[in-house]
């Protein structure tokens, strides 16, 4: 099992919807979580960082639910800007290893 | 300069051929990291160091893969005998060690290509 799986998708959602994706991690000992957002032939780029208590960053509201050991993204008003590929990462252990998921593709729509 | 700094951009090697990647961490970052990101994948872990230390190099695919970070700044990743499976995009990442929800910024990547 991967240490940290995502669904790749693609999602693809008209402009406008609201879209979610989740994250699971297999280490209960991770501490650190992100979402970065990686464009076509670019390198990843940090989206967000996700806390324990939920937080919020316009449109976008990340969550961590340390018990299920999973996080999620959600994205309300979507735009055809936010047509990326997400990726969820995890940090663990002593250095602060950095593991990421596989990605989830999103495809916004005119 | 400000980011993490990857060289060559794009390179092109015959299979088994050696190859040299190059990266310039940011300025003081502690930790530093190699990723293989295959087409529409996430990046995969290679190896980690934290200054020139080794630490973690469990993610190499075989010995022909070979990481150093002689002086704790600049890394280079070698790879000997280049084989076609080895095509695709590395990307090397700097962060501080040892701060809560610490950022890992990311160089725009070597696309290599054996053919």
């Amino acid at each position: 099992r991967k240490e940290v799986e995502q669904d790749p998708g693609p999602f693809n959602v008209p402009e406008g919807a609201t879209v979610a994706f989740n994250c699971t991690y297999s280490n209960s000992a991770s501490q650190s979580f992100f979402w970065y957002r990686q464009d076509c032939r670019k390198e990843p780029k940090l989206l967000m960082s996700v806390y324990s208590s939920g937080n919020e960053d316009g449109r976008f509201t990340a969550q961590l639910n340390r018990a299920s050991q999973y996080i999620s993204l959600l994205i309300r008003d979507s735009k055809l800007s936010d047509s990326a590929t997400y990726l969820c990462v995890v940090i663990t252990g002593g250095y602060q290893k950095v593991t990421f998921g596989t990605g989830t593709k999103l495809q916004v729509i005119p | 300069g400000a980011g993490v700094s990857q060289s060559p951009r794009y390179k092109v090697a015959k299979r088994g051929q050696d190859v040299a990647l190059r990266c310039d961490p940011i300025s003081g970052h502690v930790s530093l990291f190699w990723y293989q990101q295959a087409l529409g994948q996430g990046p995969e872990f290679l190896t980690y160091f934290q200054n020139e230390a080794q630490l973690d190099k469990s993610g190499l695919p075989s010995d022909r893969f070979f990481a150093e970070r002689p002086e704790g700044s600049v890394s280079t990743l070698k790879i000997q005998r280049t084989q076609q499976e080895d095509s695709a995009v590395y990307l090397c990442a700097s962060s501080r060690t040892g701060v809560q929800n610490t950022e890992a910024f990311f160089g725009q990547g070597t696309r290599l290509t054996v053919v």
